[in-house]
């Protein structure tokens, strides 16, 4: 059971705009940055989404964050083949002291 | 480019001490604002933070495993390391170590630990 809820999967089909929640509390997503990770296939995560909003270089603007209030939201625009993955969100939790992740998200590019 | 690759057995026993070191190249454990990380993954599940540590050697662990947790920082070799003790096959997992720095922005490859007899 985590801390943060995402849905376990969507979809969309190739050049759509696809939008993944992640919900938390006022201890983790309520009070702190939120980050999001892909991971594709038999591979590490990657950052895409730091502080809610920002994109680490040579992450492409078709990837977009937004926080409001305990929930998150990750945004793909331009959706491709290769965006088929996992994707992650995680934050800290101040009651917890620890980071904490959701459970993920399974994109499928029709 | 800061490089991170862990190392260890890729088999332990149950009840015995899972332990793991996480090389950094390309950077020094020892200066900047850093925390560096342990997460796991059970196959087929999704990402479990274990703990991290910063740079001056202060820790944070997940409360859950808390009690069974060491992370230590060797700056003469930059590494830090990690150790889990009695463990069981619960504990069986692909372990990352990470850069946390305004989100986890560098990843070792991952090392699979299994818990068997």
């Amino acid at each position: 059971q985590s801390v943060l809820t995402q849905p376990p999967s969507v979809s969309a089909a190739p050049g759509q705009k696809v939008t993944i929640s992640c919900s938390g509390s006022s201890s983790n997503i309520g009070d702190n940055y939120v980050s999001w990770y892909q991971q594709l296939p038999g591979t590490s995560p990657k950052l895409l989404i730091y502080d809610n909003n920002r994109r680490p270089s040579g992450i492409p603007d078709r990837f977009s964050g937004s926080k409001s209030g305990t929930s998150a939201t990750l945004g793909i625009t331009g959706l491709q083949t290769g965006d088929e993955a996992d994707y992650y969100c995680g934050t800290w939790d101040s009651s917890l002291s620890a980071r904490v992740f959701g459970g993920g998200t399974k994109l499928t590019v029709l | 480019q800061v490089q991170l690759q862990e190392s260890g057995p890729g088999l332990v026993k149950p009840s015995e001490t899972l332990s793991l070191t996480c090389t950094v190249s390309g950077g020094s454990l020892s200066r900047g604002s850093y925390y560096w990380s342990w997460i796991r993954q059970p196959a087929g599940k999704g990402l479990e933070w274990i703990g991290r540590i910063f740079t001056s050697g202060s820790t944070n662990y997940n409360p859950s495993l808390k009690s069974r947790i060491t992370i230590s920082l060797d700056t003469s070799k930059n590494q830090f390391s990690l150790k889990l003790s009695s463990v069981t096959a619960a504990d069986t997992a692909t372990y990352y170590c990470a850069r946390d720095y305004y989100g986890y922005d560098y990843w070792g490859q991952g090392t699979l630990v299994t818990v068997s007899s």
